[in-house]
């Protein structure tokens, strides 16, 4: 079954730091994702992308925190300088543009980044 | 503003019992409902979705769940708790139409005792 693929599984980082999580999501999907997770708290909407740009976005989601499509397969999320606050599971997920799979998220296990 | 509502952080069940797992939500219009369940160290998985076709659902592993609206509710089910559905499980809604804005509720923790 089509999976969407994260790495790194767990990053630890210093604050001030850049981090870059990948994803490689389903290969027929449009429309990417990214949600994160804060330890006992809710899964929370980052951005989704579609076209090759931002169509919607959080207030989570400020200019330290950009997202990137570099290539066919490659969906990336950045972390300009990371704070102690971004310490979260961070899941991407992908997902059909139409039909019956629209609106139906596929998710990755997740990169949890600790940072210090 | 859309908002989910799970009652209950934990549930606990015995082996063979009745699930239940309760969801509330608000929406301004006709939303879309999900059920996801997270295994230890892995992803959220879909267990099964709502989106305006039969109110009862079927999804995976003998769950289903049933589309109230003169209640809000969205409560998902198993007639018969498995060791294997320990797990963490999210309800989640969006509007028609928004793409994948899911706003997730806190998530149940369910436990499964022999």
């Amino acid at each position: 079954e089509p999976e969407v693929t994260q790495t790194p599984s767990h990053q630890v980082t210093q604050m001030g730091q850049e981090v870059i999580l990948r994803c490689v999501p389903i290969s027929n999907h449009l429309y990417f994702y990214w949600y994160r997770q804060i330890l006992g708290q809710k899964v929370e909407f980052l951005v989704s992308f579609y076209n090759n740009e931002i169509s919607e976005k959080s207030e989570i989601f400020d200019d330290q925190f950009s997202v990137e499509r570099p290539d066919g397969s490659n969906f990336t999320l950045k972390i300009r300088s990371t704070k102690l606050e971004d310490s979260a599971m961070y899941f991407c997920a992908s997902s059909e543009t139409s039909g019956p799979g629209a609106n139906v998220l596929t998710f990755g296990a997740g990169s949890r980044l600790t940072v210090l | 503003a859309q908002s989910v509502t799970q009652l209950g952080s934990h549930v606990s069940v015995s082996e063979g019992a009745l699930v239940l797992l309760r969801c509330n939500y608000s929406s301004s219009v006709p939303p879309y409902l999900f059920w996801y369940v997270q295994y230890p160290n892995q992803g959220l998985q879909l267990l099964l979705k709502y989106t305006s076709a039969a109110t009862l659902v079927k999804g995976i592993n003998g769950f289903e769940a049933e589309f109230k609206k003169s209640e809000t509710s969205f409560h998902l089910t198993k007639p018969s708790a498995h060791m294997s559905d320990a797990a963490e499980y999210f309800c989640a809604v969006s509007e028609k139409n928004q793409g994948g804005k899911l706003i997730f509720g806190q998530g149940t923790e369910l436990s499964v005792k022999p």
